[in-house]
């Protein structure tokens, strides 16, 4: 168990619909990582965010948001999906995540459970 | 952008056997490099990583060695067991701006007993 949870863990919805990720980082982790997995797929950055603000963006597509609240927790905001949505969306957190080169011995990162999303 | 290529896409070794896993990264200012195992649904998992001011680590039947000169670094498995079969994934951290990582597509192993 790494200590990053994520719910729900399974998520089935229909085209066009609106779904809430969550994720909750380990103990003392400031950052937060979304990836998305497709089937037999490597994985894709999506957001980071460090301390409640947006670090860095990856492939993030317009209809999908992200933010961190002040108690660290993570949502990510699926909207008008379509049937290519469908994947496991991962997050992770790490203690750093500030500017590179600063803290680098904090930078690893730890995998939640996954979410796994089904578009019908 | 960081651009991250991983080989071979599946590799299939006799149990006992030694398996190589090999990616090359394109910014000289990346700096970790982390590897993970991801059994079928589940979760990746870290089992090593390395620094750039380290040219090899080693934890038991795992290895990695970094050459920065030629920006590649590989995973080395001895005397793999069923249970190392996995997807595994490299990734190399961003030395520029913020923290961000980029992912290998990924290895398939398969030990066979």
């Amino acid at each position: 168990d790494s200590g990053v949870t994520q719910t729900p863990k399974h998520l089935i919805t229909a085209t066009g619909q609106r779904v809430t990720l969550r994720c909750s980082p380990r103990s003392g982790d400031l950052s937060v990582y979304w990836y998305q997995q497709s089937l037999d797929q490597g994985l894709q950055f999506l957001i980071q965010y460090y301390n409640g603000e947006e670090r860095a963006k990856g492939n993030i597509l317009e209809r999908f948001s992200a933010q961190q609240f002040p108690d660290l927790h993570s949502e990510l905001n699926l909207s008008s999906l379509e049937l290519g949505d469908s994947a496991l969306y991962f997050c992770a957190s790490s203690v750093g995540g500030g500017l590179a080169g600063v803290r680098v011995y904090t930078d690893t990162q730890y995998f939640g459970p996954g979410t796994r999303l089904t578009v019908l | 952008g960081e651009n991250v290529e991983q080989h071979p896409s599946t590799l299939s070794v006799q149990e006992g056997d030694s398996a190589v896993i090999k990616c090359t990264y394109s910014d000289s200012a990346s700096n970790y490099f982390p590897w993970y195992k991801q059994e079928l649904g589940k979760r990746p998992q870290l089992i090593i990583d390395i620094r750039s001011n380290v040219g090899e680590k080693k934890d038991q039947r795992i290895a990695v060695t970094l050459n920065k000169t030629a920006k590649h670094f590989s995973l080395h498995i001895t005397e793999t067991q069923p249970e190392d079969s996995a997807v595994y994934f490299c990734a190399a951290r961003s030395g520029r701006g913020f923290n961000k990582f980029y992912f290998g597509s990924g290895t398939k192993l398969n030990v066979k007993p």
